[in-house]
């Protein structure tokens, strides 16, 4: 079975840039999630998918990020304009659904903003 | 946003000793998971617990869901060096199903 898939791998930008990252969950998954991992720390949650529509962005900062899955299956996540504080990994995952099934993560895209 | 406490911070032991860590939360989980993460690399399932006071295993590992729901334990015997790495705790409610995680306990293998 074909893991979470991501791209790219790495990415370097100059602040106010916009940046999009890519992510192909494993096939029938319907939950998706996008987690920002600052080094050093865990993961933090910035927004969870249930198909195609959205149940948790609480913590995506609106006014520079967005992220769409259209048809419920592929996933991109936007930052613009980028901000130093931005540098991180930026790890999809996906699960069966959004219960109590597990969560299987991409590699991350290591995202520094100079 | 949340984060659940892990402790210790981090570990360095010798090849061959156990290995005991634990993650702590204000809030109650119905499900805990652990992770383990090398560089470079996302976090990798370990072990899945859904019950208060399950004990599961999963070759050297296991782990415990605690009888308050707010902790977990993960236990690793014989540590090897391919045992070096991050290890996460994550915690997920029944209703919201938002996966939180911990602070990491950073486990280092001596020879």
């Amino acid at each position: 079975e074909a893991g979470v898939a991501q791209s790219p791998r790495y990415k370097i930008i100059e602040k106010r840039q916009s940046v999009a990252f890519w992510c192909n969950p494993i096939s029938g998954h319907a939950t998706l999630y996008w987690y920002q991992q600052i080094l050093g720390q865990g993961p933090k949650l910035l927004i969870q998918f249930q198909n195609n529509g959205v149940v948790d962005d609480s913590q995506l900062p609106k006014d520079r990020f967005s992220a769409e899955r259209l048809k419920g299956v592929d996933s991109t996540l936007k930052i613009q304009p980028a901000k130093l504080e931005d540098s991180a990994v930026y790890l999809c995952a996906s699960s069966l659904d959004g219960g109590y099934t597990e969560a299987f993560f991409g590699q991350g895209t290591r995202l520094t903003v100079v | 946003g949340q984060q659940l406490n892990q402790s210790p911070q981090s570990m360095f032991i010798q090849e061959g000793e156990d290995v005991s860590m634990n993650c702590t939360s204000s809030s109650i989980f119905n499900t805990w998971l652990w992770y383990k993460q090398d560089p470079g690399e996302g976090p990798v399932l370990l072990i899945a617990l859904y019950k208060a006071g399950e004990l599961t295993s999963n070759g050297r590992l296991t782990a415990q869901f605690g009888i308050t729901r707010k902790d977990s334990f993960l236990n690793i015997s014989a540590s090897i060096p391919s045992d070096v790495g991050i290890y996460f705790c994550a915690g997920k409610s029944g209703t919201a199903s938002k996966l939180t995680f911990g602070t990491g306990t950073r486990l280092q293998v001596t020879l």
